[in-house]
């Protein structure tokens, strides 16, 4: 069956300007993540949904960076007047089960360069 | 102090090596724990998740050690196809979906 799914694969923008970045989980998945990863870097949490449950927002780095998942499938992050340092690679994943307990499928990721 | 730490490496070892990895984690709470592989520029995928008791995966061993709040990785006669990226990855408490990731250690299997 399909995996994780994420476009673009690859975004260059200039600084200041607005991106959005998609993500399709695989089918029935309940929970899905957001990570970026910095060159060289590990993988930093950014939010999660779960569920009909109010998402956990907890890792986002500024007001400039929100998400929302439509229809408890796709998800869209949105990041705001894009600066320099946000360029990483933004990997989604999606998970079903117990909480904590099962395993991520992650999507290949967009890489997001910002001039 | 961050919540999961691990040896950045790399670690280079001759094939048909044994190498092991350790990960802390600082939340004595923390409940599953998982070890994930992630080739260059590829995304991550799991290796093996590591149970209370330890579990062996063929050549792949993970042990938890929960009083000195540790996960270890052992892979036994490295192949050249185990060169990748480690990452230790723990869910720190109950009831949350939430998972952290150590940062991750470079392993190289030379010929």
């Amino acid at each position: 069956g399909a995996g994780v799914s994420q476009s673009p694969s690859n975004k260059v923008t200039e600084k200041g300007k607005d991106v959005e970045l998609r993500c399709d989980p695989i089918s029935g998945h309940t929970a899905l993540y957001w990570y970026r990863q910095s060159l060289g870097q590990g993988l930093e949490f950014l939010i999660y949904f779960q569920g009909n449950s109010a998402p956990d927002k907890s890792g986002l780095p500024s007001d400039r960076f929100s998400a929302e998942r439509t229809g408890g499938s796709v998800s869209t992050l949105t990041i705001q007047r894009t600066q320099q340092e946000d360029s990483a690679v933004y990997l989604c994943a999606s998970s079903n089960g117990l909480a904590g307990v099962r395993e991520q499928f992650f999507g290949p990721g967009t890489r997001l360069t910002v001039l | 102090r961050k919540e999961v730490e691990q040896d950045p490496g790399p670690f280079n070892v001759p094939e048909g090596a044994t190498v092991a990895f350790n990960c802390t984690y600082s939340n004595s709470a923390s409940q599953s724990f998982f070890w994930y592989r992630q080739d260059c520029r590829k995304e991550p995928k799991l290796l093996m998740s590591v149970y209370s008791s330890g579990n062996e995966d063929g050549r792949f061993t993970a042990q938890l050690n929960r009083a000195s709040q540790y996960i270890s990785l052992l892979i036994r006669d490295s192949k050249l196809s185990d060169s990748a990226t480690y990452l230790c990855v723990v869910n720190p408490a109950s009831g949350t979906y939430k998972y952290i990731f150590g940062t991750g250690t470079r392993l190289k299997v030379l010929a």
